[in-house]
């Protein structure tokens, strides 16, 4: 059981570039989320998705499009990266309701 | 809003001494709370919920809505307690439910 796969693991952009961070999770859940990890901010929730198709703002949004056509994936896309946008970002997942959150490993992103 | 407040960014204590990690939340509704942990170079991973009333690793949280606060404890900390700790509050938005996270507190437990 794989659980929640992060691709790929590590990233090097130059300013102005684009990519794209895909997430996969194996459990069947509908939630699924983008977090952004940076030293003495904890935690902050980009994007997130309640289910297929359907996605809403986080914390900090700007700067970040996700998309949701498959319930397994949850796509995050950079489309101009910028310096400021270094940093870990970590997908998760759980079911519907106040329930436990599965996360992937994470993405090291660097934006020089 | 909810926020989540962990007032101390690093806790270093000696082996064998008690822990307690501290978590605050400010929420209008019903929290429900959790503490996540991650070890070095590992994904962050459940350690307790505060419905379950649980005891994983020694580590207990009791929620006090009164002090709205929900503080990690261990009374013998271990080197390999030694990780960075989260405490989460998951709130419910219209028909969506999310986490919010606490910036973290690392605990350093040293010999």
């Amino acid at each position: 059981n794989a659980g929640v796969t992060q691709t790929p693991k590590f990233r090097v952009l130059k300013t102005g570039q684009s990519m794209t961070l895909l997430c996969a999770q194996d459990m069947n859940h509908e939630y699924m989320y983008w977090y952004r990890q940076d030293p003495g901010m904890g935690l902050r929730l980009i994007h997130y998705s309640v289910g297929e198709g359907t996605t809403a703002k986080g914390e900090v949004p700007d700067g970040y499009n996700v998309s949701r056509l498959k319930k397994q994936n949850f796509l995050l896309g950079l489309e101009s990266a910028a310096p400021s946008q270094t940093s870990v970002y970590f997908c998760a997942s759980s079911r519907i309701g106040k329930s436990e959150a599965f996360f992937g490993q994470g993405t090291r992103l660097t934006v020089v | 809003a909810q926020r989540v407040t962990q007032p101390e960014k690093l806790l270093s204590v000696f082996k064998g001494a008690p822990v307690e990690l501290k978590c605050n939340y400010s929420y209008s509704g019903s929290p429900e709370l959790f503490w996540y942990v991650q070890y070095s170079r590992q994904r962050l991973q459940l350690l307790l919920r505060h419905i379950s009333r649980e005891s994983i690793k020694g580590f207990t949280a009791d929620l006090n809505k009164g002090e709205t606060s929900f503080h990690l404890k261990k009374p013998f900390a271990q080197e390999e307690d030694s990780a960075m700790y989260y405490c989460a509050l998951s709130s419910i938005t219209g028909t969506a439910s999310k986490l919010t996270f606490g910036t973290g507190t690392r605990l350093q437990v040293t010999l």
